[in-house]
Protein backbone atom coordinates (compact mmCIF):
# COMPACT_ATOMS: atom_id res chain seq x y z
CA UNK A 1 0.00 0.00 0.00
CA UNK A 2 1.20 3.74 -0.46
CA UNK A 3 1.42 6.31 1.92
CA UNK A 4 1.43 9.96 1.14
CA UNK A 5 2.46 12.16 4.00
CA UNK A 6 1.90 15.85 4.19
CA UNK A 7 3.76 17.55 7.36
CA UNK A 8 2.33 20.93 7.23
CA UNK A 9 -1.24 21.32 7.54
CA UNK A 10 -1.09 25.09 7.02
CA UNK A 11 1.07 27.60 5.73
CA UNK A 12 1.58 31.59 4.46
CA UNK A 13 3.52 33.30 2.64
CA UNK A 14 3.75 37.01 1.94
CA UNK A 15 2.86 38.13 -2.09
CA UNK A 16 5.96 37.73 -4.00
CA UNK A 17 7.70 35.66 -2.12
CA UNK A 18 8.72 31.89 -2.03
CA UNK A 19 7.02 28.76 -0.66
CA UNK A 20 7.96 25.17 -1.06
CA UNK A 21 5.35 22.55 0.38
CA UNK A 22 6.84 19.20 1.14
CA UNK A 23 5.50 15.72 0.87
CA UNK A 24 7.18 12.61 1.56
CA UNK A 25 5.77 9.23 0.36
CA UNK A 26 6.41 5.24 0.74
CA UNK A 27 5.98 2.76 -1.66
CA UNK A 28 6.96 -0.79 -3.08
CA UNK A 29 6.19 0.06 -6.53
CA UNK A 30 9.35 1.10 -8.98
CA UNK A 31 7.33 3.08 -11.40
CA UNK A 32 4.69 5.71 -10.46
CA UNK A 33 3.65 9.08 -11.00
CA UNK A 34 3.67 11.65 -8.40
CA UNK A 35 1.11 15.18 -8.45
CA UNK A 36 0.49 17.99 -7.01
CA UNK A 37 -3.20 19.54 -7.12
CA UNK A 38 -4.73 22.79 -6.21
CA UNK A 39 -8.08 23.08 -4.45
CA UNK A 40 -8.92 26.74 -4.31
CA UNK A 41 -11.97 27.21 -2.56
CA UNK A 42 -14.10 26.71 -5.10
CA UNK A 43 -13.52 23.48 -4.17
CA UNK A 44 -12.61 22.69 -8.04
CA UNK A 45 -9.37 19.98 -8.08
CA UNK A 46 -6.65 21.59 -10.55
CA UNK A 47 -3.79 19.82 -11.34
CA UNK A 48 -0.19 22.38 -10.72
CA UNK A 49 2.28 19.78 -12.04
CA UNK A 50 3.02 16.05 -12.79
CA UNK A 51 6.62 14.34 -12.19
CA UNK A 52 7.57 10.59 -13.74
CA UNK A 53 9.25 8.66 -11.02
CA UNK A 54 11.52 7.32 -13.60
CA UNK A 55 12.66 10.67 -14.91
CA UNK A 56 15.59 11.90 -13.36
CA UNK A 57 15.30 15.94 -14.11
CA UNK A 58 12.63 17.78 -11.69
CA UNK A 59 9.27 19.00 -13.76
CA UNK A 60 8.67 22.61 -13.71
CA UNK A 61 5.45 24.57 -14.52
CA UNK A 62 5.81 28.52 -15.06
CA UNK A 63 6.38 29.67 -11.19
CA UNK A 64 5.98 25.98 -9.90
CA UNK A 65 8.82 23.59 -9.74
CA UNK A 66 9.59 19.94 -7.97
CA UNK A 67 12.34 19.08 -5.63
CA UNK A 68 11.77 15.00 -6.42
CA UNK A 69 14.49 13.33 -4.44
CA UNK A 70 13.62 9.18 -5.22
CA UNK A 71 16.06 7.93 -2.69
CA UNK A 72 14.46 9.86 0.05
CA UNK A 73 10.65 9.41 -1.12
CA UNK A 74 10.45 12.92 -1.22
CA UNK A 75 8.30 15.44 -3.44
CA UNK A 76 8.00 19.24 -2.64
CA UNK A 77 6.69 22.07 -4.87
CA UNK A 78 8.08 25.32 -5.34
CA UNK A 79 5.88 28.16 -5.63
CA UNK A 80 8.31 31.14 -6.99
CA UNK A 81 6.47 34.91 -7.20
CA UNK A 82 3.41 33.79 -4.70
CA UNK A 83 0.22 35.20 -6.21
CA UNK A 84 -2.68 35.93 -4.00
CA UNK A 85 -4.64 33.19 -6.74
CA UNK A 86 -2.29 30.92 -5.25
CA UNK A 87 -4.15 30.62 -1.85
CA UNK A 88 -5.45 26.87 -1.58
CA UNK A 89 -5.28 23.69 -0.64
CA UNK A 90 -2.67 22.31 -2.32
CA UNK A 91 -2.58 18.13 -2.51
CA UNK A 92 0.29 15.62 -3.29
CA UNK A 93 -0.79 12.40 -5.11
CA UNK A 94 0.87 9.08 -5.83
CA UNK A 95 -0.19 6.88 -9.02
CA UNK A 96 0.79 3.57 -9.58
CA UNK A 97 0.35 2.08 -13.47
CA UNK A 98 -2.45 0.13 -12.07
CA UNK A 99 -4.44 3.38 -11.14
CA UNK A 100 -4.24 3.86 -7.72
CA UNK A 101 -4.41 6.91 -6.61
CA UNK A 102 -3.32 7.68 -2.95
CA UNK A 103 -3.71 11.61 -1.57
CA UNK A 104 -1.79 13.17 0.94
CA UNK A 105 -4.22 15.13 3.89
CA UNK A 106 -3.13 18.80 2.23
CA UNK A 107 -1.58 22.09 2.90
CA UNK A 108 -3.89 25.04 3.60
CA UNK A 109 -1.77 27.88 1.94
CA UNK A 110 -2.84 31.58 2.27
CA UNK A 111 -0.83 34.34 0.21
CA UNK A 112 -1.17 37.27 2.34
CA UNK A 113 -0.79 40.66 0.23
CA UNK B 1 -14.98 20.32 -24.01
CA UNK B 2 -17.04 20.98 -21.31
CA UNK B 3 -14.80 19.35 -19.04
CA UNK B 4 -16.09 16.65 -16.20
CA UNK B 5 -19.79 17.25 -15.40
CA UNK B 6 -21.24 16.58 -11.93
CA UNK B 7 -24.80 16.94 -10.79
CA UNK B 8 -26.57 17.56 -8.67
CA UNK B 9 -23.99 20.42 -6.96
CA UNK B 10 -25.23 20.37 -4.35
CA UNK B 11 -27.15 17.67 -2.23
CA UNK B 12 -29.30 18.04 0.89
CA UNK B 13 -31.45 14.34 2.18
CA UNK B 14 -32.40 12.65 5.42
CA UNK B 15 -30.78 9.40 6.82
CA UNK B 16 -32.27 6.49 4.60
CA UNK B 17 -33.14 8.13 1.43
CA UNK B 18 -31.44 6.75 -1.67
CA UNK B 19 -29.24 8.94 -3.39
CA UNK B 20 -27.67 9.00 -6.83
CA UNK B 21 -24.68 10.77 -7.89
CA UNK B 22 -23.83 11.24 -11.27
CA UNK B 23 -20.48 11.77 -13.76
CA UNK B 24 -20.22 12.63 -17.76
CA UNK B 25 -16.48 11.86 -18.36
CA UNK B 26 -14.40 14.05 -20.99
CA UNK B 27 -15.62 12.48 -23.85
CA UNK B 28 -12.51 10.23 -25.20
CA UNK B 29 -11.20 9.75 -21.63
CA UNK B 30 -11.15 5.36 -20.85
CA UNK B 31 -10.83 6.06 -16.93
CA UNK B 32 -13.64 7.39 -14.90
CA UNK B 33 -12.86 7.81 -11.41
CA UNK B 34 -15.13 8.21 -8.12
CA UNK B 35 -13.34 9.98 -4.91
CA UNK B 36 -14.67 10.88 -1.86
CA UNK B 37 -13.35 13.84 0.31
CA UNK B 38 -14.08 14.49 4.10
CA UNK B 39 -12.33 16.99 6.61
CA UNK B 40 -11.56 13.52 8.74
CA UNK B 41 -10.31 10.91 5.72
CA UNK B 42 -9.03 13.47 3.13
CA UNK B 43 -9.23 12.17 -0.04
CA UNK B 44 -10.35 8.74 -0.87
CA UNK B 45 -10.70 6.79 -4.01
CA UNK B 46 -13.57 4.79 -4.28
CA UNK B 47 -13.93 3.16 -7.29
CA UNK B 48 -12.21 3.29 -11.11
CA UNK B 49 -13.32 2.06 -14.15
CA UNK B 50 -12.01 1.52 -17.89
CA UNK B 51 -14.02 1.42 -20.59
CA UNK B 52 -17.13 1.37 -18.45
CA UNK B 53 -15.58 -1.63 -16.53
CA UNK B 54 -15.71 -1.96 -12.82
CA UNK B 55 -11.33 -2.03 -11.75
CA UNK B 56 -11.02 -1.60 -8.51
CA UNK B 57 -13.72 -0.92 -6.07
CA UNK B 58 -11.87 -2.05 -3.19
CA UNK B 59 -12.59 1.96 -1.84
CA UNK B 60 -15.90 1.55 -1.66
CA UNK B 61 -16.99 1.60 2.50
CA UNK B 62 -19.79 -0.82 1.99
CA UNK B 63 -22.31 -2.37 0.51
CA UNK B 64 -24.78 0.81 0.72
CA UNK B 65 -22.78 2.01 -2.16
CA UNK B 66 -22.84 1.11 -5.72
CA UNK B 67 -21.47 2.39 -8.60
CA UNK B 68 -22.20 1.76 -12.24
CA UNK B 69 -20.78 3.31 -15.54
CA UNK B 70 -23.62 1.81 -18.86
CA UNK B 71 -21.60 3.77 -21.02
CA UNK B 72 -18.79 5.98 -21.91
CA UNK B 73 -20.38 8.68 -21.11
CA UNK B 74 -22.43 8.39 -17.72
CA UNK B 75 -21.58 6.84 -14.56
CA UNK B 76 -23.48 6.73 -11.02
CA UNK B 77 -22.43 6.45 -7.90
CA UNK B 78 -25.49 5.09 -5.78
CA UNK B 79 -25.83 5.35 -1.51
CA UNK B 80 -28.69 2.88 -0.20
CA UNK B 81 -29.74 4.01 2.51
CA UNK B 82 -27.76 7.26 3.20
CA UNK B 83 -26.36 7.95 6.80
CA UNK B 84 -25.17 10.72 8.16
CA UNK B 85 -21.48 10.09 8.29
CA UNK B 86 -21.80 9.73 4.20
CA UNK B 87 -21.70 13.47 4.53
CA UNK B 88 -18.82 14.62 1.97
CA UNK B 89 -18.01 16.34 -1.31
CA UNK B 90 -17.91 13.38 -3.87
CA UNK B 91 -15.77 13.86 -7.21
CA UNK B 92 -15.67 12.48 -10.12
CA UNK B 93 -12.26 12.11 -12.64
CA UNK B 94 -11.92 11.13 -15.89
CA UNK B 95 -8.35 10.65 -17.66
CA UNK B 96 -7.01 9.35 -20.99
CA UNK B 97 -4.86 6.11 -19.62
CA UNK B 98 -3.09 5.24 -16.66
CA UNK B 99 0.56 5.93 -17.68
CA UNK B 100 2.70 7.86 -19.37
CA UNK B 101 1.39 11.42 -20.23
CA UNK B 102 -1.95 10.27 -20.64
CA UNK B 103 -2.71 9.74 -16.72
CA UNK B 104 -3.47 13.01 -15.76
CA UNK B 105 -6.79 12.92 -14.10
CA UNK B 106 -9.47 15.76 -14.63
CA UNK B 107 -11.55 16.66 -11.84
CA UNK B 108 -15.66 17.79 -12.31
CA UNK B 109 -16.73 20.46 -10.12
CA UNK B 110 -17.59 18.00 -7.13
CA UNK B 111 -21.43 16.85 -5.15
CA UNK B 112 -21.64 18.44 -1.80
CA UNK B 113 -23.64 15.88 0.06
CA UNK B 114 -25.38 16.18 3.29
CA UNK B 115 -27.48 13.70 4.81
CA UNK B 116 -29.14 14.57 7.93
Amino acid sequence: AQTVTQSQPEMSVQEAETVTLSCTYDTSESNYYLFWYKQPPSRQMILVIRQEAYKQQNATENRFSVNFQKAAKSFSLKISDSQLGDTAMYFCAFNTNAGKSTFGDGTTLTVKP
Amino acid sequence: DAGVIQSPRHEVTEMGQEVTLRCKPISGHDYLFWYRQTMMRGLELLIYFNNNVPIDDSGMPEDRFSAKMPNASFSTLKIQPSEPRDSAVYFCASSLGLAGGRNEQFFGPGTRLTVL
